[in-house]
C-alpha cells in the first residue's frame, strides 16, 4: 500500500500521559494535514504543513498539542497530559500543492484516554 | 463563518430507489465543494468534486450557488453504495484545508 500510512492504528492511554502519533504521507506530496474526528462528527482541521513549515493551526490545537514535520516527509503529532476529551480518531492527509489536487487520507489513529 | 451542514444523519433506501444526500454550505467567497465517502473499514476517499462535473459510480452533484447547496444524487441506489458520506469545502485561500459536514450514513436495503 503506497498511500498515506499512520501509526499506531489504536492507542489506549491513561489520563495525564503523553502520546505521539506518526504519519507518513505519499512521497511526492508536499502538503500534510492533521484532522480530528469525534464520534458522530465529520473530521475537523487541526494543522497543516507545506514541506517542513507549519503554516496554519486551528484554535482546536491547544498548547498540549504539537506537530512537527522535520524534514518535510513524515509528521508527528504529540499530545501532552492527555485528557478524556482528547479521545478521538486522528486523521492525516496529504496532497500536492495546487488548488485542484486531491487529498489522500490515512486510516487514522484511534486514541482512547481512560 | 465557514460551515457545511448535512441535515440527515441517516438515510435509508431500498435498492433501486433514487438517493439524494443533502449538503448546504456557508462561505463568503468561491469555495470548492467535495463529496468524500468512507466504506466500512476503509479510509476516507474522494468521491467527486464540483469542478470536475463528472459522474462517479453513478453519483452526481451540482453546485447551486443561489441556494448554497451541493446535494449528492444517484438515480438507482445499489447495496454497495452503503457507506458514510461527507460533504466538504475548501476555501479560496489555497491552504487546501477541508471543512467537513457531520456526515450522512447511507443504508441501502436489499
Amino acid at each position: 500500500d503506497t498511500g498515506v500510512s499512520q501509526d499506531p492504528r489504536h492507542k489506549i492511554t491513561k489520563r495525564g500521559q503523553n502520546v505521539t502519533f506518526r504519519c507518513d504521507p505519499i512521497s511526492e506530496h508536499n502538503r500534510l494535514y492533521w484532522y480530528r474526528q469525534t464520534l458522530g462528527q465529520g473530521p475537523e482541521f487541526l494543522t497543516y504543513f507545506q514541506n517542513e513549515a507549519q503554516l496554519e493551526k486551528s484554535r482546536l490545537l491547544s498548547d498540549r498539542f504539537s506537530a512537527e514535520r522535520p524534514k518535510g516527509s513524515f509528521s508527528t503529532l504529540e499530545i501532552q497530559r492527555t485528557e478524556q476529551g482528547d479521545s478521538a480518531m486522528y486523521l492525516c492527509a496529504s496532497r500536492r500543492e495546487g488548488r485542484v489536487t486531491e487529498a489522500f487520507f490515512g486510516q487514522g489513529t484511534r486514541l482512547t484516554v481512560v | 463563518a465557514q460551515r457545511v451542514t448535512q441535515p440527515e444523519k441517516l438515510l435509508s433506501v431500498f435498492k433501486g430507489a433514487p438517493v439524494e444526500l443533502k449538503c448546504n454550505y456557508s462561505y463568503s467567497g468561491s469555495p470548492e465543494l467535495f463529496w468524500y465517502v468512507q466504506y466500512s473499514r476503509q479510509r476516507l476517499q474522494l468521491l467527486l468534486r464540483h469542478i470536475s462535473r463528472e459522474s462517479i459510480k453513478g453519483f452526481t452533484a451540482d453546485l447551486n450557488k443561489g441556494e448554497t447547496s451541493f446535494h449528492l444524487k444517484k438515480p438507482f441506489a445499489q447495496e454497495e453504495d452503503s457507506a458514510m458520506y461527507y460533504c466538504a469545502l475548501t476555501g479560496s485561500s489555497n491552504t487546501g484545508k477541508l471543512i467537513f459536514g457531520q456526515g450522512t450514513t447511507l443504508q441501502v436495503k436489499p
